[in-house]
């Protein structure tokens, strides 16, 4: 089934610690996106990619890293820059040609 | 800077009754809306859009309406079903930022038999 997988769905991590949340599509999409969601708060952009090998801050893009090294995959690095790392992390993809887009099952990330 | 607002944070209706979903922005500049609906520990699942250059748009139970000069859109849905009850989000597009969507808070909707 064509769809966005997100891996880990949970992960703890200690402080001062780099940690990669996974995101693969298979909707053949050109366009993914990165969003963070905290209680009580909308779904903020981190960063997003439209085309391989590119992509552009988002409004939350500090202590974040990301790549683009293929159409399919768009792995997102939380640093130990991130002062506020414990999160829901949405995974998202659209193709060009729609507006809409498709959101991952997300990643819940705890520092401990 | 919140350029796409949901001032409800919950909205409690009985089941059969119309729900109304209300959402704002500021930024004139937007040119395609969307609203998701976010259940727990999951992704958002688009629900309907409209484009700005449209008031109405229906699919079945769900309707979005869009006032351009009240910067102002409501999701309408009729008859509420306890299965609506869930987070919705509002979302907006820039039309010279990609495709990247700015979402408001949400507003969680519970739908009571």
């Amino acid at each position: 089934d064509g769809g966005i997988t997100q891996s880990p769905k949970y992960l703890f991590r200690k402080e001062g610690q780099n940690v990669t949340l996974s995101c693969e599509q298979n909707l053949n999409h050109d366009a993914m996106y990165w969003y963070r969601q905290d209680p009580g708060q909308g779904l903020r952009l981190i960063y997003y990619s439209q085309i391989v090998n590119d992509f552009q801050k988002g409004d939350i893009a500090e202590g974040y890293s990301v790549s683009r090294e293929k159409k399919e995959s768009f792995p997102l690095t939380v640093t130990s820059a991130q002062k506020n790392p414990t999160a829901f992390y949405l995974c998202a993809s659209s193709g060009l040609a729609g507006w809409e887009l498709f959101f991952g099952e997300g990643s819940r990330l705890t520092v401990l | 800077d919140q350029q796409v607002k949901q001032n409800s944070p919950s909205l409690s209706v009985q089941e059969g009754r119309i729900s109304i979903l209300n959402c704002d922005y500021t930024n004139s500049m937007f040119d395609y809306f969307l609203w998701y609906k976010k259940y727990p520990a999951e992704g958002p699942t688009f629900l309907i859009s409209i484009s700005s250059i449209k008031d109405k748009n229906e699919d079945g139970r769900f309707t979005v309406f869009l006032n351009k000069s009240a910067k102002h859109l409501s999701l309408h849905i009729v008859p509420s079903q306890p299965g609506d009850s869930a987070v919705y989000f509002c979302a907006a597009r820039l039309s010279n930022s990609g495709y990247a969507l700015n979402f408001g808070k949400g507003t969680s909707l519970l739908v009571t038999p």
